[in-house]
């Protein structure tokens, strides 16, 4: 059974940084592209970030430059480096399986950008 | 690319048809475009991608159709459990993008 469990949220002040580990198991994890999607609180998904087997990233624009994926094929984890944290990029925060469509979602990990 | 889901809202009883629309901004490269489902509290869940494929476990009264700009989602007989958030997705160009969703409810 596939299983993607998030951790690492948490409640951090505007400016701060947060690192966000996704734990797989379940599947060969260094043969799947890997991504991260988040949800603001009562609103839609939007993609953040993916990392390919091959280790290319790609980034929306609204993170780019502030936030890094990064793989540990050798344990299976998926991180992602949060710096210069905004109120906008509170939500939660799903690991997921696959770089085009996604197959498999972790529950999320709850991160609150607030002072 | 932006995709803009409608209805917004779509009120219906179990045991009829329900059909979904996802339109985009311009073309989506090869049908790369996928379906999720989402209830309260749950992460959201693949239901079809490549604009027809239906994920692994997904039951068949769930299809999707559509190519180019235009896309549906119909579920053939809504069961209770199928009152949910619905997204589309495109994965044809980065970046990655969703539509706003469609509730669906009773």
């Amino acid at each position: 059974e596939v299983q993607l469990v998030e951790s690492g949220g948490g409640l951090i002040q505007p400016g701060g940084s947060l690192r966000l580990s996704c734990g797989a198991s379940g599947f060969v994890f260094s043969s799947n592209h890997m991504s991260w999607v988040r949800q603001a609180p009562g609103k839609g998904l939007e993609w953040v970030s993916f990392i390919y087997i091959g280790g290319g990233t790609d980034y929306a624009d609204s993170v780019k430059g502030r936030f890094t994926i990064s793989r540990d094929n050798s344990k299976s984890m998926l991180y992602l480096q949060m710096n210069s944290l905004r109120a906008e990029d509170t939500a939660v925060y799903y690991c997921a399986r696959g770089g085009y469509q996604f197959e498999s979602w972790g529950q999320g990990t709850l991160v609150t950008v607030s002072s | 690319i932006v995709l803009t889901q409608s209805p917004g809202t779509l009120s219906l009883s179990p045991g009829e048809r329900a059909t979904l629309s996802c339109r985009a901004s311009q073309s989506v490269s090869s049908t790369s475009l996928a379906w999720y489902q989402q209830k309260p509290g749950q992460a959201p869940r693949l239901l079809i991608y490549a604009a027809s494929s239906r994920a692994t476990g997904i039951p068949d009264r769930f299809s999707g159709s559509g190519s180019g700009t235009d896309f549906t989602l119909t579920i053939s007989r809504l069961e209770p459990e199928d009152f949910a958030v619905y997204y589309c997705q495109q994965y044809g160009s980065t970046p990655r993008t969703f539509g706003q969703g469609t509730k669906l409810e009773i």
